[in-house]
């Protein structure tokens, strides 16, 4: 099955700085992968997402690259903030005899210093 | 845009009785929703994906007979928690899509659940 990768675990940044997570998937016919943001007890959010015949994606602060034939994606957000503090997962996923399965990325702590 | 709405959000149960969860789609229909299942400071595992009419499918290591499923409408889904022990103290969370596989996963609010 699909075996997806995150690092770093934990990134400390200061106000202003970027950061930059990056995942690995393992199965090349995977074609679809969210960014989903957590804060603390709630519901992960969709932040960004991206498809495979598509190279890169921006919404404001936030962008996602893909690289197919390295199987890796990546998320940047530039100018960050304190409220973008929160554990952040990607995801890959295709379509299989199950219909959608999603696999998720370990996750990211991020930690935005004022 | 696209709610799933799940309750409790959280409960406190005795250890032997059983707790039922619910996840609705409540503007959409979800043929398929999914239980998740997480950890403090870990990502989210799913549990297994439940099928509108038919049988959940279970991950591997997930008792079937201890997380009982039932998707009885296509904007309805139900995880049981039968026996439940402290062990399966955790934040369970429940999505669906809206559309097809490469649309967006919606999530639940979660329930946290504990078992004392």
């Amino acid at each position: 099955g699909e075996n997806v990768e995150q690092h770093p675990s934990t990134l400390s940044v200061q106000e202003g700085d970027s950061a930059v997570i990056k995942c690995t998937y393992s199965d090349s016919a995977s074609n679809y992968f969210p960014w989903y943001k957590q804060e603390l007890g709630k519901r992960p959010q969709l932040i960004i997402d991206i498809r495979s015949n598509v190279g890169e994606k921006k919404d404001q602060r936030i962008a996602v690259t893909l690289n197919k034939t390295a199987k890796h994606f990546s998320l940047h957000i530039t100018e960050t903030q304190p409220e973008d503090s929160a554990v952040y997962f990607c995801a890959a996923s295709k379509q299989n005899n199950a219909g959608n399965m999603l696999t998720f990325g370990g996750g990211t702590r991020l930690m935005v210093k004022p | 845009g696209a709610v799933v709405s799940q309750h409790p959000s959280r409960v406190i149960c005795k250890s032997g009785t059983s707790v039922k969860i619910e996840c609705r789609s409540l503007d959409f229909q979800a043929t398929t929703m999914f239980w998740y299942r997480q950890f403090p400071k870990q990502s989210l595992m799913l549990m297994a994906t439940s099928n509108e009419g038919s049988k959940a499918t279970y991950e591997q290591g997930v008792e079937k007979d201890k997380f009982l499923i039932n998707h009885a409408s296509l904007t309805l889904s139900t995880l049981t928690v039968t026996s439940a022990h402290p062990e399966d103290s955790s934040f369970y969370i429940c999505s669906a899509r809206a559309g097809s596989y490469n649309s967006p996963l919606h999530f639940g609010n979660g329930t946290r659940l504990t078992v004392t």
